[in-house]
């Protein structure tokens, strides 16, 4: 299997614009999950799907974020408009069902 | 506010010595996982440990876990330049989803060769 699949890996764009940041989870996992990571905050869990649904979208910073997950092979995650404080990695990570979760290679995302 | 608390921070050690990092968790689990990060990577996983688990090993490591303390320990045995990496460990909360993580700030590992 390919593992988890991210697009793109590095993302700049100017503070105001749309970001879309792609995952392909890995063939037959029930979970995918969304996490932004930065030096100050770490790693931080943005949303959650089981079966395609939102379960758990606490996460998400604020309005101008969202996610969906359209079918069990593919999930984006948006920021509508951007700004500099955006700038993190963005990991996927999906899971069987059991505790295990696999990670994505993440998209750098810079706002400038 | 963060579920888990790894320390040290940074450790340096040279190859072949033993590397030992301990992380801290504030509310009840039912299990505890251990995550490393490469440099500009993903996270990977290495071993998770139940909550009525004292210990378990996977080829070099070793986890501990003391759920009356609510700490856990992992243990990296002859360590290579190749376990150069963070390592991050990982709770649930018994009384929410299995699946939801809290992520502690990790481990900074360098092996010297």
């Amino acid at each position: 299997d390919a593992g988890v699949i991210q697009s793109p890996r590095h993302e700049v764009t100017e503070m105001g614009q749309e970001v879309t940041l792609r995952c392909k989870p890995i063939s037959g996992h029930d979970y995918l999950f969304w996490y932004r990571q930065t030096m100050m905050r770490g790693l931080e869990l943005l949303i959650y799907f089981n079966n395609n649904v939102p379960i758990d979208d606490s996460g998400m910073p604020e309005d101008r974020f969202s996610a969906k997950m359209p079918n069990a092979s593919f999930s984006t995650l948006k920021i509508q408009p951007s700004e500099p404080r955006d700038s993190a990695v963005y990991f996927c990570a999906s899971s069987p069902g059991g505790d295990t979760q696999y990670f994505g290679p993440g998209t750098r995302l810079t706002v400038l | 506010s963060q579920q888990g608390e790894e320390d040290p921070q940074a450790l340096s050690i040279q190859e072949g010595e033993n590397a030992t990092m301990n992380c801290s968790y504030k509310t009840s689990i039912n299990n505890l996982q251990w995550y490393r990060q490469n440099s500009g990577r993903g996270l990977v996983h290495l071993i998770l440990i139940r909550s009525n688990e004292r210990e378990k090993h996977s080829g070099r490591l070793r986890v501990t876990l003391d759920t009356s303390k609510k700490s856990s320990s992992l243990l990296i045995t002859a360590s290579r330049a190749a376990d150069t990496a963070s390592y991050f460990c990982a709770t649930d909360d018994s009384g929410g989803s299995n699946y939801k993580l809290t992520f502690g700030k990790g481990t900074l590992l360098t092996v010297n060769p």
